[in-house]
């Protein structure tokens, strides 16, 4: 079966400070995968989609960035952290094409508070 | 483009009450029809779904029907329990080209009380 996890599930940083979120995702190849943000209070903000090796579309300009080094890997980044940047994080994935009936996948989340 | 609206809450009902949480959308073509739920501190796990007219997801007692007349696909639960306090999300995935997104509503909290 499919699994996705991503990490650090908390973490705390202070403004100006780098970030690097990642997510993996296991039994399953080519998948699509996605960075959405939930904002307190607010609802799912899409950030980065990749539908295969080295290829991101951004859905939002921002000083955030995502990367996929492998298959399977889906990184989000930032070289310096804003206070508007915290927020609950979400990897998520779908599988290629029509498989899987469109249906996207989330991770556990990760809470990134910077102060 | 597409979007989808659900209603606003917090909506708060006592255990076993009638819960309907309303979601209509606008899209194009056939999409694929969602109910997403996030509880506390959690990540979003997939509580139902359809993929086209006249389609009834049903899982954990929540049902929803997939209308294209009106273009909604609201949840409903015929008794409530106090574990299903939780945010809810409508989402829908267009068909064809763009079904590699994914469009959410802006979520419902619901809060049930014993």
């Amino acid at each position: 079966s499919q699994t996705i996890h991503q990490w650090p599930a908390t973490l705390v940083q202070p403004v100006g400070s780098p970030l690097s979120l990642e997510c993996t995702v296991e039994g399953t190849s080519n998948p699509n995968l996605y960075w959405y943000r939930q904002a307190a209070g607010r609802g799912l903000q899409l950030l980065f989609y990749s539908v295969g090796i080295g290829q991101i579309s951004s859905e939002v300009p921002q000083n955030l960035s995502a990367s996929r080094p492998q298959d399977r890997q889906f990184i989000l980044s930032s070289k310096k952290l804003l206070l508007s940047d915290s927020g609950f994080y979400l990897c998520a994935w779908k599988g290629p094409g029509s498989f899987s009936g469109n249906t996207i996948y989330f991770g556990e989340g990760s809470w990134l508070t910077v102060v | 483009g597409n979007s989808v609206t659900q209603m606003e809450g917090p909506v708060t009902l006592s255990e076993e009450a009638f819960l309907t949480i309303n979601c209509t959308y606008t899209a194009t073509g056939y999409p694929s029809l969602f109910w997403y739920v996030q509880y506390p501190g959690e990540g979003l796990q997939l509580l139902l779904k359809a993929t086209k007219a006249d389609d009834k997801g049903s899982n954990k007692g929540f049902e929803a029907t997939y209308r294209k007349e009106t273009t909604s696909f609201h949840l409903e639960k015929g008794s409530v329990q106090v574990s299903d306090s939780a945010v809810y999300f409508c989402a829908l995935s267009p068909g064809g080209a763009g079904s590699y997104q994914l469009t959410f509503g802006k979520g419902t909290k619901l809060s049930v009380i014993p």
